[in-house]
């Protein structure tokens, strides 16, 4: 089973809402990763979870909060969104942040985000 | 930063023809991936290479590791309407902590 599940398929909010995305994978990874795409972009990296454990934050505004609850589970929460935080996102896993190899990533159906 | 180079950008063709797609990078990878990119769904992972040179096959799709880790190509061979979507190559470097470098994507339409 190579699944990432997300949830919700699509979610508009508006700028002073708090909400939150969900993904979760049954395969034993123990990296797991946020992106954010744009249309006819390929996806940006927001933030690697490494064992349980923030690992890389790539310069992403604070508006977004990433957390891991346990090895299955990631967060994303949202506050304060502006427009432009409109897009795809996608979260994804892979077995072993510490492997240089056989470490490919498997991603999630992903998020649509309107921000109104 | 490292920069992937992806071509072509997009491609119109006939079913039943053959695609190919590269990309090439300034810098050495351990690993490269090819994924598929269906409107408003995630990523799907095609094929994964580890090695210098490698050949991998997965039913139509081809795509090898280039002998100098720095490039790597993707055939799809008698391309079928479902084909349609964007292909994104994308190379991963030793202690990245699985942080992948994407090429910006090949849109390919298909003719019925």
């Amino acid at each position: 089973d190579t699944e990432v599940t997300q949830t919700p398929k699509h979610l508009v909010m508006g700028m002073t809402n708090k909400k939150s995305l969900k993904c979760e994978q049954h395969m034993g990874h123990r990296a797991m990763y946020w992106y954010k795409q744009k249309a006819k972009k390929p996806p940006e990296l927001m933030f690697v979870y490494s064992y349980e454990k923030l690992s890389i934050n790539e310069s992403v505004p604070s508006r977004f909060s990433p957390e891991c609850p346990n090895s299955s589970l990631l967060n994303l929460h949202l506050h304060a969104l502006q427009p432009e935080d409109s897009a795809l996102y996608l979260c994804a896993s892979s077995q072993d942040p510490l492997r240089d190899f056989y470490n490919e990533q498997f991603f999630g159906p992903g998020t649509r985000l309107t921000v109104l | 930063g490292q920069q992937l180079n992806q071509s072509p950008q997009s491609m119109f063709i006939q079913e039943g023809e053959d695609v190919s797609m590269n990309c090439t990078s300034s810098s050495i990878f351990n690993t490269w991936l090819w994924y598929k990119q269906d409107p408003g769904e995630g990523p799907v992972l095609l094929i994964a290479l580890y090695k210098a040179g490698e050949l991998t096959s997965n039913g139509r799709l081809t795509a090898q590791f280039g002998i100098t880790r720095k490039d790597s190509f993707l055939n799809i061979s008698a391309s079928i309407p479902s084909d349609v979507g964007i292909y994104f190559c994308a190379g991963q470097y030793g202690g990245s902590q699985g942080n992948l470098i994407f090429g910006k994507g090949t849109k390919l339409s298909v003719k019925p």
